[in-house]
């Protein structure tokens, strides 16, 4: 398996404008994660979906954030407008159940 | 306070030393995650554990629940091991509480 697969791996954008983060989790998973990194605040849940479905999005910081999950092998992390506080690594994870977590790789997003 | 505390918050040690990763929670738990996450950023699930000890190589993760403490041992430290280590705990649902994680440093 390929693992979790995000995309961009790095983003660098100006403030206001819309930034569009991907995730494709691993097959067979029926959880994903959406966390972010800050130097500050270290890793924090923004949302969490089962079977596609958000079941915890208290994490999300603002309206500016949105994420999606359309169909089990595809979700997606939106703000909009951005702001230069937004720049972090976002994480996307998926597992099963009570297995560990698969963490991708990261988004590094930089808002300028 | 953190529900999560790890000590120490840095660690350096010489190749070959023992090494002990501290980790306590305030809530009670299902599972207890310690992650490795390297320079560059990939974070990797090293051990699942809710109640014992499991062993991965030079691995160890141990926990108490009654004490809601857990460590993290490394045997015979390599350079290679040099990462953040993070302690997660999961209570109830599937939501993830992390420590702020201890950066070890391995020198030759």
């Amino acid at each position: 398996d390929a693992g979790v697969i995000q995309s961009p791996r790095h983003e660098v954008t100006e403030m206001g404008q819309e930034v569009t983060l991907r995730c494709k989790p691993i097959s067979g998973h029926n959880s994903l994660f959406w966390y972010r990194q800050t130097m500050m605040r270290g890793l924090e849940l923004l949302i969490y979906f089962n079977n596609n479905v958000p079941i915890d999005d208290s994490g999300m910081p603002e309206d500016r954030f949105s994420a999606k999950m359309p169909n089990a092998s595809f979700s997606t992390l939106k703000i909009q407008p951005s702001e230069p506080r937004d720049s972090a690594v976002y994480f996307c994870a998926s597992g099963q159940d009570n297995s560990p977590l698969h963490f991708g790789n990261g988004t590094r997003l930089t808002v300028t | 306070k953190n529900e999560v505390e790890q000590s120490p918050q840095n660690l350096t040690a010489q190749e070959g030393e023992f090494i002990t990763i501290n980790c306590s929670y305030s809530v009670g738990i299902s599972a207890l995650h310690w992650l490795q996450q390297h320079p560059g950023g990939g974070i990797v699930s090293l051990f699942m554990l809710s109640s014992g000890k499991k062993k991965h190589g030079r691995l160890i993760a141990t926990i108490n629940i009654q004490e809601k403490h857990s460590s993290l041992h490394i045997t015979a430290s390599h350079p290679r091991d040099s990462a953040v280590y993070i302690c997660a705990v999961r209570s109830g649902s599937e939501k993830l509480v992390f420590g702020k994680g201890t950066k070890l440093t391995v020198n030759p």
